[in-house]
């Protein structure tokens, strides 16, 4: 199955722009990979799914255009344009894998922090 | 609208099991699979498995093969996951999840808004 590494953290100044990596590991690079926020205290929160052409179907409800991703090689992007403090939140990415696509495993989470 | 509503936070000693009930409104129940995903505390997402409340069938990860069962009751709407031989490592807080589409199934497109177990003695 796929390995997913999301860097512990990262941080961007309120109006910035900040682009969250989410790696996968070697051979898995025709995987897609879906989007998550949480938000402190909060569930979490599908943003938009994202494959090598870029985005897969549409973006969870909701979720503003600010947000876009890329997919490249084994990383799939997040960029979060104009950063507001409503985004500092942790972004999990996570991939269906297996038979039928039927298992999903998780990255382990970037916190971003909104300066 | 969907929504998808879980059952109060639980405390369990080790070795007893839980089950944590969502119930689902705003949609037809049986058409969309529910996944569950469980979280520690400051740790990250951790899937547990997925039903397919039409059918029953059910498909685990191996960490809980053995141990998690995923069942529902379609008369009134609500999905059931129980967690057997509890230890303190399964102190987090459960998720059920909706998927985005009928054909996306794993995409998690709906939360519930989280059940947490503790497990103390």
């Amino acid at each position: 199955q796929p390995v997913l590494t999301q860097p512990p953290s990262a941080s961007a100044s309120l109006g910035a722009s900040v682009t969250l990596t989410c790696t996968l590991s070697s051979g898995y690079s025709n995987y897609k990979v879906d989007w998550y926020q949480q938000r402190p205290g909060k569930g979490p929160r599908f943003v938009m799914r994202v494959g090598t052409g870029g985005i897969v179907g549409s973006k969870g409800d909701g979720i503003p255009d600010r947000f876009s991703v890329l997919g490249s090689g084994l990383n799939r992007y997040l960029t979060i344009k104009n950063i507001q403090e409503e985004d500092e939140s942790d972004y999990h990415c996570g991939a269906d894998h297996g038979s039928g696509s039927n298992f999903v495993v998780f990255g382990g989470g970037t916190k971003l922090t909104v300066l | 609208q969907v929504q998808l509503v879980q059952s109060g936070a639980e405390v369990k000693k080790p070795g007893a099991s839980v089950k944590v009930s969502c119930k689902a409104s705003g949609y037809t129940f049986t058409s969309y699979d529910i996944n569950w995903v469980r979280q520690a505390t400051g740790q990250g997402l951790e899937w547990m498995g997925w039903m397919n409340p039409n059918s029953g069938n059910t498909g685990y990860a191996q960490k809980f093969q053995g141990r998690v069962t995923m069942t529902r009751n379609t008369s009134i709407s609500t999905a059931y996951m129980e967690l057997s031989s509890l230890r303190s490592e399964d102190t987090a807080v459960y998720y059920c999840a909706r998927g985005i589409s009928i054909a996306a199934g794993r995409v998690l497109g709906y939360w519930g808004q989280g059940t947490l177990v503790t497990v103390s003695s």
